[in-house]
């Protein structure tokens, strides 16, 4: 079983909808959880960035962290072609340099 | 947040040649710097950890001496892949750790003919 699982999508939507992106984990230690948008041929840039379960919310972006489920979702509401993209959730332990990522969900955002 | 600086963006090498790439943080210090490879529509692959004054730390099955990696400084890191071969054509990106958070750089594409 892997660490982190993500569902590669790809995912298409239309311009303005709701998007949910998911990863599951199966280490009930992890402690910080991110969200990355990579662009084609780009390094993936943070987004999102949680520590523990809970919310976080950042203009359009919203991150959900439930550590009961092992489950955390990334929300991007009123969609953009511009958020086209390969989304990435990634979590780490309290200690350590380890970075777990998912495979990445691709997202095609219809104008 | 961090910025993580990483050039050449594209290179373009003949097969037995050695290409560098340099990976530098800008407004921070990086003592853990991290190499990925990525082939497309691929997840990241962690290549090696690289720790400022000490030798890399090399994941399982990745060459120490096709992919030398350096850390002399608290802002560079590079890696050169050494003898290209074709089969080194990849997508590398490097990435250094502040606090809790990865920040990545913006990639090499390596095209090795």
């Amino acid at each position: 079983q892997k660490e982190v699982e993500q569902d590669p999508g790809p995912l298409s939507v239309p311009e303005g909808a709701i998007v949910s992106l998911n990863c599951t984990y199966s280490n009930s230690a992890f402690q910080y959880f991110m969200w990355y948008r990579q662009y084609s041929r780009k390094g993936p840039e943070l987004l999102m960035y949680t520590y523990s379960s809970g919310n976080k919310e950042d203009g359009r972006f919203t991150a959900q962290v439930d550590k009961s489920s092992k489950y955390i979702s990334l929300f991007i509401r009123d969609s953009q072609p511009s958020d086209s993209a390969t989304y990435l959730c990634a979590m780490s332990l309290n200690t350590g340099n380890q970075f777990y990522f998912g495979t990445g969900t691709s997202l095609t955002v219809i104008p | 947040g961090a910025v993580v600086s990483q050039h050449p963006s594209r290179v373009i090498c003949k097969s037995g040649t050695s290409v560098k790439i340099e990976c530098r943080s800008l407004d921070f210090q990086a003592t853990t710097m991290f190499w990925y490879r990525q082939f497309p529509k691929q997840s990241l692959m962690l290549m090696a950890t690289s720790n400022e004054g000490s030798k890399a730390t090399y994941e399982q099955g990745v060459e120490k001496d096709k992919f030398l990696i350096n850390h002399a400084s608290l802002t560079l890191s590079t890696l050169t892949v050494t003898s290209a071969h074709p089969e080194d054509s990849s997508f590398y990106i490097c990435s250094a750790r502040v606090v809790e958070k990865l920040f990545f750089g913006s990639g090499t594409q390596l095209s090795v003919l």
